[in-house]
Order: C-alpha cells, then structure tokens, then sequence
C-alpha cells in the first residue's frame, strides 16, 4: 500500500461543475495536508493546506480531512479551462522532516 | 513571497560528467529539498537537509550528492551524469517539517 494515494485520473468535468478529487493516507500521526496544482512542465504551487478535521474554504477550493478515515479531498466550484491541471496531495510524515506525496490526479475542464 | 530560485531551467550534459545544480531561497527556511520527477513516478525525494552542513537521503539517493553550506543554497550534484539520470529536478524548501514546501521553477536535464 503506498503512503498516500491518489486516483490517476484523467478525471474529466464540465466546465461550471464541481470536480472532487480524492486522496487517502496511511500515516494515522500525519498532522498537516496539503494540495498542490501542477501545470503540465512547471512546477507545483500550493493551493490548500488544512491542519484540522473538516472544510477549508478558499475562492472557488474547499479542502475536506477526516482523520478517522485518513482521507482528504479537494472540491473546486465552478471549474474553469484553467484548472485543467495535475493535483497532488501532500501529507506530512510525522517522525521527520518529509512530505510524502501522492502521484497526482490529472483533472481535465471541458467547455 | 517565498522565492525558490534554480539556477538553470533547461540544462544538457554528456554521459559521464559532473553536474550542479543550484538552488537557492529567500526566507531564510530550514528545510530544503531536491526532488525529481519523471512521468508516470510522480516526485521522488533524492536528498533533503534541515540544517546547514547537514543532510539525509532520500528515497534514491544513488548517483548524487549534496551540499549544504549556507543557509540559503542547496547544490545538487550529479557525480557522473548518466543517460537514466535525464529528469525534471525540483527543488523546494520549508520552514519547518510540518509546514508547506515552496518550489523553484525546475530543471530539465537531457544527458547525452
């Protein structure tokens, strides 16, 4: 089982629809989750970090923990062509320095 | 904001030199990281350090190494550049290990 795992996706999604994606961890002391976009040849930029159980809401992003089920999601309202992106889930390990990443989900927005 | 910057965006090299790669942050974090990443791989930690002069292999660290002597600069190093080192490299750098890691804007690296 790897330490965190994401659906790889292509997921496709309308544009003006919610795309959810998904990500489940193994580390039941991971504190700290975070969501990263990563356009295709740049590098990932942060989007989301939540610390605690339940929504984090910012613009158009939700972030969802819970903790008793080691999973963590991402919700964009409203997709746009441009959030046509990779997205990787980042959760902290708890005995040292390291994220541990999830090999992304790819989210393609239709118009 | 936090600035990560490396030193190249596209870099060529031939089998069997040495190569660098520099890396370099701006508010003053503890943490940084080389990565690479590789289609269908996702990022693999190659190294990372906590502290100047001090520094801990990652998941493949084979065929590198590092160097850590201020703060602000984390150096790359290819030993002996081979063709299946050829890669996205990242670099990024938190600061503290609970915390979120900001990236520079990359290296391709094409060996020859």
């Amino acid at each position: 089982q790897k330490e965190v795992e994401q659906n790889s996706g292509p997921l496709s999604v309308p544009e003006g629809a919610i795309a959810s994606l998904n990500c489940t961890y193994s580390d039941r002391g991971s504190q700290s989750f975070f969501w990263y976009r990563q356009y295709s040849g740049k590098s990932p930029e942060l989007i989301m970090s939540i610390y605690s159980n339940g929504d984090k809401e910012d613009g158009r992003f939700t972030a969802q923990l819970n903790k008793a089920s080691q999973y963590v999601s991402l919700l964009i309202r409203d997709s746009q062509p441009s959030d046509s992106a990779t997205y990787l889930c980042a959760v902290n390990k708890e005995s040292n320095y390291q994220l541990i990443w999830g090999a992304g989900t790819k989210l393609i927005i239709k118009p | 904001d936090v600035k990560v910057t490396q030193s190249s965006r596209y870099l060529v090299k031939r089998t069997g030199e040495k190569v660098f790669l520099e890396c370099v942050q701006d508010m003053d974090h503890e943490n940084m990281f080389w990565y690479r990443q590789d289609p269908g791989l996702g990022l693999r930690l190659i190294y990372f350090s906590y502290d100047v002069k001090m520094k801990e292999k990652g998941d493949i660290p084979e065929g590198y190494s590092v160097s850590r002597e201020k703060k602000e600069r984390f150096s790359l190093i290819l030993e002996s550049a081979s063709t299946n080192q050829t890669s996205m490299y990242l670099c990024a750098s938190s600061p503290t290990g609970n915390t979120e890691a900001f990236f520079g804007q990359g290296t391709r690296l094409t060996v020859v």
